[in-house]
Parts: structure tokens; C-alpha cells; sequence
């Protein structure tokens, strides 16, 4: 069955500070993999996707995310970390099937 | 363009009472889903419509909820009986089609007392 872990529930990092943020997923064949962002009383919006091809995938807001099929992980990256930041992240993978599965998501705050 | 609307933004009713929720998808979207997010968790999958049909109800979590799209655009999510479990805010998501990237409104938080 697909699933999605990640395994950190809350970060806090300081401004200007590196992220990233766990997301570890189980499927049998190529997933579809997704990270999506939810400010507070904003809908789920997509940061980057990775259907195939580079493993380096580059996304909105200076967010970057690398497949690693070896390890089953998918993990969001930012060199540098922006106060507007804070935020729920999910990382969510599709297949062969029509829904996403999600996981339960990480909680980042931004200290000045 | 336009993005996924959803009205109402939020619901309050009492246990036992009947609602409806509505999802409004971007235009020339065939593809249409509904998620239910409960609190701390990430959104579960209740639906997939391909056009008009329901292609994938396997979500849904009993006979009282149910979702229609008549003609391929507009959906609703309707419950009935509803439960103080039900609380959560139902997320409606649209896709060019199966398997594309999903875009998400912004949720009807629904409040059962």
C-alpha cells in the first residue's frame, strides 16, 4: 500500500538558516511525489513535483527537493530560510491509483 | 485564471442534520477530488470524479456521504446525519486529468456540534 512519513512534526529554524524537511514514502513502482505548502486559512498550494527524469527538482519560492530511489525519499530543501515560510508542509505521493496519499505533515517556524 | 472555490467557508450544524458542500473546479478540469483534513493530520482522500462519474469512491467512509457532478464541472459533497466526528475541513482538489497535479481550494471547515 502507498504511504507517506514524515517523520518531524515541528521544526524551528532561524532566518536566513538552511531547511529541510523529511518525507519518506512506500510504493512498488516510479511514485508521483509532491510537496505542497498550507499557510494558516490558505488551501494546500504546490511548492514542486517529481514525475520523472533529473532527481533534482526545482520549485517555487527558492525550494528545491531530490528523489532518491534508494532511499524512498523526497526531501524539501531551501539554502536559506524567509520569515514568510512558516507554514504546514506536506509531502504527498500518487500512483498508479487516482488519489493522493499525504502525510501528516511538518509544522516550521521561522525564529527571527 | 481562477482558481478551486468552495463555498460555504465554513459550516456550523448540530448532529443529525443534513449539508452540503460545494466545489467549483478550474475551468476544463475533468478531474476532480475531495480530501477531508482533520486536525494535525494531512488531507485523506474521500473521492475521484473522472467527467461525471465517480470513478473512485473507495474513500468515502460510510453511506451517509455522498458527491455528485452532474455536468462535469461543480461537485458536491453532500452529508447526511451528520456526526461531531465529521468536523474537519473538506477539501476539494482539481486536475487536468487522472494522475496530473492536483490544485486545492481553499476548504469548507465543517463544525458538528
Amino acid at each position: 500500500a502507498q504511504s507517506v512519513t514524515q517523520p518531524d512534526i515541528h521544526i524551528t529554524v532561524s532566518e536566513g538558516a538552511s531547511l529541510e524537511l523529511r518525507c519518506n514514502y512506500s510504493y512498488g513502482a516510479t511514485p508521483y511525489l509532491f510537496w505542497y505548502v498550507q499557510s494558516p486559512g490558505q488551501g494546500l498550494q504546490l511548492l514542486l513535483k517529481y514525475f520523472s527524469g533529473d532527481t533534482l527538482v526545482q520549485g517555487i519560492k527558492g525550494f528545491e527537493a531530490e528523489f532518491k530511489r534508494s532511499q524512498s525519499s523526497f526531501n524539501l530543501r531551501k539554502p536559506s530560510v524567509h520569515w514568510s515560510d512558516a507554514a504546514e508542509y506536506f509531502c504527498a505521493v500518487g500512483g498508479t491509483g487516482n488519489q493522493f496519499y499525504f502525510g501528516t505533515g511538518t509544522s516550521l517556524t521561522v525564529i527571527p | 485564471g481562477a482558481g478551486v472555490s468552495q463555498t460555504p467557508s465554513n459550516k456550523v450544524t448540530e448532529k443529525g442534520k443534513y449539508v452540503e458542500l460545494r466545489c467549483d473546479p478550474i475551468s476544463g478540469h475533468t478531474a476532480l477530488y475531495w480530501y477531508r483534513q482533520s486536525l494535525g493530520q494531512g488531507p485523506e482522500f474521500l473521492i475521484y470524479f473522472q467527467g461525471t462519474g465517480a470513478a473512485d469512491d473507495s474513500g468515502l467512509p460510510n453511506d451517509r456521504f455522498f458527491a455528485v457532478r452532474p455536468e462535469g464541472s461543480v461537485s458536491t459533497l453532500k452529508i447526511q446525519r451528520t456526526e461531531r466526528g465529521d468536523s474537519a475541513v473538506y477539501l476539494c482538489a482539481s486536475s487536468l486529468s487522472a494522475r496530473e497535479t492536483q490544485y486545492f481550494g481553499p476548504g469548507t471547515r465543517l463544525l458538528v456540534l
